[in-house]
């Protein structure tokens, strides 16, 4: 069965510094990878996806994303950060038959 | 954004009422998604549908039913609904194709009394 871990539940980081969210996955398969970004009362956003070739993915608002297929890994980055982007972040893994499976999210507050 | 609209947006029921919300899409996506959002569990899978009259268990379906009559209608069923039944509960849409995401509703906030 595959499953999606976020170690951090929550991080705070100032404005202007870089950030990065870890996510680890369990799959027996290529894994489909993603990550999604939710403001308070809203639904997700899609952020960025990973399916093969080159293993660093960019993203919208300025995100990317490497994968390291030998560490199970999908970590999300962002080299400086604006206080819009304090929300809440999840990564997910889809399955063969189009299911997505999600870590329980990190939640990102930017201290000015 | 994906042409989805979930109905209602808030709603307040009583313990054993049966209550149902509804998905609705415009972009013709075969696949469709029920998901829950709590605290510390992230988003779990109710039910989805993969077809007109096609539908699954997700790993969180007991006291859930959905139906899907036709394609842009998705609909999610509390028959007897309890109070940890309180939730957000996303709708989700996708193309039945390898790179295709998931898009989200805006959710519909459940509060069971």
């Amino acid at each position: 069965a595959q499953s999606v871990t976020q170690p951090d539940i929550h991080i705070t980081v100032s404005e202007g510094a870089s950030l990065e969210l870890r996510c680890n996955y369990s799959y027996g398969a290529t894994p489909y990878l993603f990550w999604y970004v939710q403001s308070p009362g809203q639904g997700l956003q899609l952020l960025l996806k990973y399916f093969s070739g080159d293993t660093l993915v960019q993203g919208i608002k300025g995100f990317e994303a490497e994968f390291k297929r030998s560490q199970s890994s999908f970590n999300l980055r962002k080299p400086s950060v604006h206080w819009s982007d304090a929300a809440e972040y999840f990564c997910a893994l889809r399955s063969n038959d189009y299911k997505l499976s999600f870590g329980a999210g990190t939640t990102v507050t930017v201290r000015a | 954004d994906a042409g989805i609209t979930q109905s209602p947006r808030h709603k307040v029921t009583e313990t054993g009422t049966p209550v149902t919300l509804r998905c609705h899409q415009t972009e013709n996506h075969r696949y469709m998604y029920w998901y829950r959002q709590d605290p510390g569990h992230g988003l779990r899978l109710i039910h989805y549908s993969y077809g007109v009259k096609d539908t699954d268990k997700g790993e969180v379906s007991d006291g859930y039913s959905v139906s899907r009559s036709k394609t842009e209608d998705f609909l999610l069923t509390l028959e007897s609904a309890t109070s940890s039944q309180t939730s957000v509960y996303f709708c989700a849409i996708s193309e039945a194709v390898d790179n295709s995401p998931l898009h989200f509703g805006n959710g519909t906030r459940l509060t069971v009394t």
